[in-house]
């Protein structure tokens, strides 16, 4: 069963520091990954999405990594600010009979505080 | 820019009765999704549509209903309203990996 787990569920850190959030995944065969942003009460946004053969990429103060052997990605936030503050959900596809099946994780909900 | 708008964006309604939520696109992806997302759970897709008039379930589709007349519009209807339907409903459009989601419709149901 294709499964994708974040961690950690919360987060609560200083306006101004870094974080950096986690995504474990169970998906074959891998077809993409992709991290996205949602505040309270919108829809979820996308933030990076990266192939098989993407390491790293950065969307402003952003930048997502993948390691395909382990089968982890993680989210780096650098200088965080508080319009950070929102869950990031970790979304995995596999590629499945010409159609890609989507996983979601349950996110990372990020606090950021004055 | 997903270009959607899903409407209403809140409902309360009662046990038993039929909802339809909406889902508008000004773009012609060929796909669009309903999801429903609750606390503990990751987004959960429960229809999807591939064309005019081509639906299919997905993962959570028991007591929903959908239908796709127009490129455009993507309704997902409940038959019977339960009180396990309160959830927060996302349409979004795009291919199934890179999708784009609008700004969600919560309905609570009493």
């Amino acid at each position: 069963k294709n499964q994708v787990e974040q961690s950690p569920q919360s987060l609560i850190i200083l306006e101004g520091k870094n974080c950096t959030l986690q995504c474990n995944y169970t998906v074959s065969p891998f077809s993409n990954l992709r991290w996205y942003k949602q505040d309270t009460g919108r829809g979820p946004v996308s933030l990076t999405i990266m192939t098989f053969s993407e390491n790293t990429k950065s969307n402003g103060r952003y930048t997502a990594t993948l390691d395909a052997d382990t089968k982890q990605s993680s989210l780096h936030i650098t200088a965080s600010q508080l319009s950070d503050s929102a869950s990031y959900i970790c979304v995995v596809s596999a590629e499945s009979g010409g159609y890609q099946k989507v996983t979601f994780g349950t996110g990372t909900k990020l606090q950021v505080i004055p | 820019d997903a270009g959607i708008t899903q409407s209403p964006r809140h409902k309360v309604t009662e046990t038993g009765t039929p909802v339809t939520l909406r889902c508008h696109q000004t773009e012609n992806h060929r796909y669009m999704y309903w999801y429903r997302q609750d606390p503990g759970h990751g987004l959960r897709l429960i229809h999807y549509s591939y064309g005019v008039k081509d639906t299919d379930k997905g993962e959570v589709s028991d007591g929903y209903s959908v239908s796709r007349s127009k490129t455009e519009d993507f309704l997902l209807t409940l038959e019977s309203a339960t009180s396990s339907q309160t959830s927060v409903y996302f349409c979004a459009n795009g291919t199934p990996g890179k999708a784009f989601f609008g700004q969600g419709t919560r309905l609570t149901v009493v």
